[in-house]
């Protein structure tokens, strides 16, 4: 596998169920993120994680978990959605100063929260 | 709070024309910018990168900055059906992460 890889691809999932979204990068990148893309709205930033260690996180909802147990894998676990969290979910992960280079994004998981 | 503003369009262009792209940002400190191409239901895919004013070329695509201006822009020549998609102009704050405009939806018509 290369690149950055997302699973699983599609979820729909209840508003009291709990689950996961895993991501792992095959890049030798030491900087990962969660974007969250909705429709009409840019892709907003949600969490990064530097070294392992987070660095940001936005204000988001605290049903969101992120765990970053090594430079190569992140989570996103999702427990009591809300309908208005129906997204695109994507990962991406970068050098850790990505002036020059970026981020590469993953595939995504279309998330529908029913 | 930063800002990164695109035309949504669509953009409709002929095949074979010029399609140029544009973005403003609201963040003098802003230091690198990208271009994404994402095509409908896929993640983006970075085609540009650029960090001094001026322009860049690769290929058929030549992006463009201008600091003192806040603005950003991306031609591309000779446009393809395979270049219809929307256009994500990203800014980079070393401390804030990519921050994403909403993309303009470009359409090239055979």
């Amino acid at each position: 596998e290369t690149g950055v890889t997302q699973t699983p691809r599609h979820l729909v999932m209840g508003m009291t169920n709990k689950k996961s979204l895993k991501c792992e990068q095959h890049l030798g990148h030491n900087a990962m993120y969660w974007y969250k893309q909705s429709a009409k709205k840019p892709l907003e930033l949600m969490f990064v994680y530097s070294l392992e260690e987070r660095v940001e996180n936005n204000s988001v909802p605290n049903r969101f978990s992120p765990e970053c147990p090594n430079s190569s894998h992140l989570f996103l676990h999702l427990h009591t959605l809300q309908p208005e969290d129906s997204a695109l979910y994507l990962c991406a992960s970068s050098q850790e100063f990505a002036e020059y280079y970026g981020y590469t994004f993953g595939s995504g998981t279309r998330l529908t929260v029913v | 709070q930063k800002e990164v503003e695109q035309n949504s369009g669509p953009l409709s262009v002929p095949e074979g024309a010029i399609a140029s792209l544009n973005c403003t940002y609201s963040d003098r400190g802003s230091q690198s910018f990208f271009w994404y191409r994402q095509y409908s239901g896929k993640s983006p895919e970075l085609i540009m990168s650029i960090y001094s004013n001026g322009d860049k070329e690769d290929g058929r695509f030549t992006a463009q900055l201008n600091k003192a201006s806040q603005y950003v822009s991306l031609l591309i020549r000779d446009s393809q059906p395979s270049d219809s998609a929307t256009y994500l102009c990203a800014v980079l704050e070393r401390a804030d992460g990519l921050t994403f405009g909403k993309g303009t939806h470009l359409i090239i018509q055979p």
